[in-house]
């Protein structure tokens, strides 16, 4: 049940785009997208909800497919703060909420 | 800082000695996650509760883990006869209705 992540790691240097997608084998009503700094908790950086509405980050988007069960995250003219692990997630059955298998992302000068 | 404290932050126990583990949400906050994340994997749900009501439960949740949120506010998780695949960081997260969540800085258990 857990959601798909690609690609699991990606380098890139600073300025660079890059694009996480994630997938479920289940529907998606929303999909929230954390940032995970290592030894700290993750931090919230966007959801996205059915309808197209979207509450996060100003210099990070995503889109959200529901028809594909898909979401994808845009980091655009990549920062080293960027750097961290990228997780996506979403309650798919009831009140039980999943992160998908993660994105490392490295940003180097 | 989120806002969301948890105590300890670090835990080093014996097998087969209990821990407790205790969070403090935002206040406003009326729904509260424990997750479990173990080096290289992604936050694992543990249980959920809506105020004081524990409404989800993970199936992967052996009865040796048993959690509480009386009156609505701080939550605890209690692992009894920790075993070593205990091991790990556990995260509390609170959120308000249909918003992001806010993570607790976690507490490493380290079981000898």
């Amino acid at each position: 049940q857990q959601p798909v992540q690609s690609p699991q790691a990606v380098i890139l240097r600073e300025g660079e785009d890059a694009v996480i997608n994630c997938s479920s084998s289940k529907a998606l009503y929303s999909v929230h997208w954390y940032r995970q700094k290592h030894g700290e908790a993750p931090v919230f950086l966007m959801i996205l909800l059915k309808g197209g509405e979207q509450k996060g980050h100003e210099k990070i988007s995503a889109s959200f497919n529901e028809k594909k069960q898909q979401s994808s995250l845009y980091l655009t003219a990549s920062q080293l703060s960027y750097s961290g692990t990228y997780f996506c997630g979403t309650a798919l059955t009831g009140n039980q909420f999943y992160f998908g298998t993660g994105t490392s992302l490295t940003v180097i000068p | 800082d989120t806002g969301v404290s948890q105590d300890p932050r670090h835990k080093i126990t014996k097998r087969g000695q209990n821990v407790t583990f205790r969070c403090d949400p935002i206040s406003e906050h009326n729904r509260l996650y424990w997750y479990r994340q173990t080096l290289g994997q992604g936050p694992e749900f543990l249980t959920y509760f809506q105020n004081e009501a524990q409404l989800e439960k993970s199936r992967l949740l052996s009865d040796r883990f048993s959690a509480e949120r009386p009156k609505g506010s701080f939550s605890t998780l209690e692992i009894q006869r920790t075993e070593q695949g205990d091991s790990a960081m556990y995260l509390c997260a609170s959120r308000p209705d249909h918003n992001e969540q806010f993570f607790g800085p976690g507490t490493r258990l380290t079981v000898l």
